[in-house]
């Protein structure tokens, strides 16, 4: 089945730039997913990017996705103390299923 | 747009009782939603896929009649936990997908915390 892992923790100086990574194992995925979590909130999704893509700006979101490794990367630039979440990354596999695989999430601090 | 919402946002009842918790797409109709339970520090995991109409899926290992799923407009689904116990205290979130297709985006409800004492 699919497996997606992310490392659990990430610690970050407030204006640094942050970066979480995910590895994924389903070579079929279509879209990969960012979503953010706050405590005792559901999930906010923060951008995604099409499998046939390597690489997608949103502002201060920078996403790249290496396919061949099967590794997706978040990086956030200038950190704030408001980007302090959980954050996952989802994979939706090929095939026209519905079912998204989330990954187990970093929980990233900003630190002053 | 795309905004999912979840009724109650946190809920306290006694074992054996049954809790009701709504989903709703608040400005755009969803086909299919999605009913996921969260624990502590972990990640989500899919309980139970629900299309408008028709009979939810459940994932592996579910029990549906522990977890009724009624999916009545293209605007609300339901999930029910029937005699609730200690155990099933956790966080449901509920997600709707915007579209048709199996790509169309899945946006999150802000999730309800149940606790059965």
């Amino acid at each position: 089945g699919e497996d997606v892992e992310q490392s659990l923790f990430l610690s970050v100086r407030e204006g640094d730039s942050s970066v979480i990574n995910c590895t994924y194992t389903d070579s079929s995925s279509t879209y990969l997913y960012w979503y953010k979590q706050e405590p005792g909130a559901g999930l906010q999704l923060l951008t995604y990017i099409f499998s046939n893509m390597d690489m997608k700006q949103d502002q201060r979101l920078t996403v790249l996705l290496n396919k061949k490794d099967k590794h997706l990367s978040l990086r956030i630039a200038d950190t704030q103390t408001g980007d302090s979440a959980i954050y996952f990354c989802a994979e939706l596999p090929g095939g026209g299923g519905n079912k998204l695989t989330f990954g187990t999430g970093t929980q990233l601090k900003v630190e002053l | 747009g795309a905004v999912v919402s979840q009724h109650p946002s946190w809920v306290i009842c006694k074992s054996g009782t049954s809790v009701k918790i709504e989903c709703r797409s608040l400005d755009f109709q969803a086909t299919t939603m999605f009913w996921y339970r969260q624990f502590p520090k972990q990640s989500l995991m899919l309980m139970a896929t629900s299309n408008e109409g028709s009979k939810a899926t459940y994932e592996q290992g579910v029990e549906k009649d522990k977890f009724l799923i009624n999916h009545a407009s293209l605007t609300l689904s339901t999930l029910t936990v029937t005699s609730a116990h200690p155990e099933d205290s956790s966080f449901y979130i509920c997600s709707a997908k915007r579209g048709s297709t199996s790509t169309d985006t899945q946006y999150f409800g802000p999730g309800t915390r149940l606790t059965v004492l």
